[in-house]
């Protein structure tokens, strides 16, 4: 049971344009989300972080964008940049008992941006 | 300013041998966690640890087990390989739970 779905293994997006990279979750209990960039051959990277009592957080050319309601965020990159081709996680964290938090992972999104 | 480092980056191992993966962070992270990606699969997590002489299992821990000694160093070990167990392993640390995690370019490993 997936319970962080990124629905599309794949996208290709023309360098300049805006990439839009999405993630649903089916736990309630998540209250802090994560974006990871992996390239090959690498671990992943932190990217962008939304904690639950927001809808937007940006950093730069990054904003990612979490709707509560529809259990559903996003990763928005405008302009997209050649350099951002990587697969991309979507990770979502939920308190455990004491200071414990656990973190599910998505199965990731490979991003192709064509020059 | 190294952050994760993992030894070796690929092996290949016959089955039924043994091996141990090293992990090794030199920013004084309390959290430490293994791992593991499969082809076309998200991250499932093996085993982490809250701090030096502290572990727990995570998702998938059979057929592997961790020790911390130390805060830097949090080792796998795969007793007895099997064609299950081929695949990357990431090693990754964190100051808090509640922060991101640090990855080190993991370890390619086949059984065959």
């Amino acid at each position: 049971d997936q319970q962080v779905k990124q629905n599309s293994p794949s996208l290709s997006v023309q360098e300049g344009r805006i990439s839009i990279l999405n993630c649903d979750y089916t736990n309630s209990m998540f209250d802090y989300f994560l974006w990871y960039k992996k390239y090959p051959a690498e671990g992943p990277t932190f990217l962008i972080s939304i904690s639950s009592i927001k809808d937007k957080n940006e950093d730069g050319r990054f904003t990612v964008f979490l709707n509560k309601s529809a259990k559903h965020l996003s990763l928005h990159i405008v302009p997209s940049q050649p350099g951002d081709s990587a697969v991309y996680f979507c990770a979502a964290s939920v308190s455990l008992s004491g200071n414990n938090r656990k973190l599910i992972w998505g199965l990731g999104t490979s991003l192709a941006v064509n020059p | 300013n190294a952050g994760v480092t993992q030894t070796p980056k690929f092996r290949i191992l016959k089955i039924g041998q043994s091996m141990t993966l090293q992990c090794t962070q030199d920013m004084n992270h309390n959290y430490m966690y293994w791992y593991r990606q499969d082809p076309g699969m998200g991250l499932k997590l093996i085993y982490y640890s809250v701090g030096a002489g502290i572990t727990d299992k995570g998702e998938v821990p059979n057929g592997y087990n961790v020790s911390r000694s130390t805060t830097e160093d949090f080792p796998l070990r795969l007793e007895l390989a099997a064609p299950s167990q081929t695949s990357v392993y990431f090693c990754a640390s964190s100051s808090t739970t509640g922060t991101p995690q640090h990855f080190g370019d993991g370890t390619r490993l086949s059984i065959l």
